[in-house]
């Protein structure tokens, strides 16, 4: 199965912050890469697909990039309801696998 | 809207059985491949189970081929998982997604999730 390591594990930002989170996978999946926002007590959200496309509805200050086997996550400008946990999700290899969850609170 | 609804979560006993439902609502149910995905406690999801649109096709993780099945009522807009000869590490909210394509295509990604079941496999 493809590992997928995000990092940092943890983060601690301000309001206002641009947050970036890490997402490396253990082989090359060019760009079948998706982000998750999952808060407490609830399912997980799809936000970014394929490495960089915005979901519908989904709020601008969030992107995403990279292809291959290194990604990233960005929140242009961090919100108090940006907290939560969020996921990277490989699915160019069945089994589709996600990495291990960046928790995000506020500094 | 999309809505998706699981139940028949609980506490068992290892070695023993439960069956998840999953009712599907606000879209054509009959059209999406869907999923099961599960999360254990403090850990990323797991991708459990697939079935084709028409139930023609199944697809399971390692962890729990032979273990558990998957199926689907189209008429009855319903996703199922028999899970069988639990063991503690099936301890998990246990999620149904639909896939983000249609059809014959699966994506292998989720564009909708129910709100989960909890399953705890204790003695």
């Amino acid at each position: 199965d493809i590992q997928m390591t995000q990092s940092p594990s943890s983060l601690s930002a301000s309001v206002g912050a641009r947050v970036t989170i890490t997402c490396q996978a253990s082989e090359h999946i060019n760009d079948y890469l998706n982000w998750y926002q999952q808060k407490p007590g609830k399912a997980p959200k799809l936000l970014i697909y394929s490495a960089s496309n915005l979901e519908t509805g989904v709020s601008s200050r969030f992107s995403g990039r990279g292809s291959g086997t290194h990604f990233t996550f960005t929140i242009s400008s961090l919100q108090p309801e940006d907290v939560a946990t969020y996921y990277c999700q490989q699915f160019d290899i069945i089994p589709p696998t996600f990495g291990q969850g960046t928790k995000l609170d506020i500094k | 809207q999309v809505q998706l609804a699981e139940s028949g979560g609980g506490v068992v006993q290892p070695g023993g059985s439960l069956r998840l439902s999953c009712a599907a609502s606000g879209f054509r149910f009959s059209e999406y491949p869907m999923h099961w995905v599960r999360q254990a406690p403090g850990k990323g999801p797991e991708w459990v189970a697939l079935i084709s649109y028409d139930g023609s096709t199944k697809h399971y993780a390692d962890s729990v081929k032979g273990q558990f099945t998957i199926s689907r009522d189209n008429s009855k807009n319903t996703l199922s998982l028999q899970m069988d000869s639990l063991r503690t590490d099936d301890t998990a909210v246990y999620y149904c997604a639909r896939d983000r394509e249609v059809g014959a295509t699966v994506a292998y990604y989720f564009d909708h999730w129910g709100q989960g079941t909890l399953v705890t496999v204790s003695s």
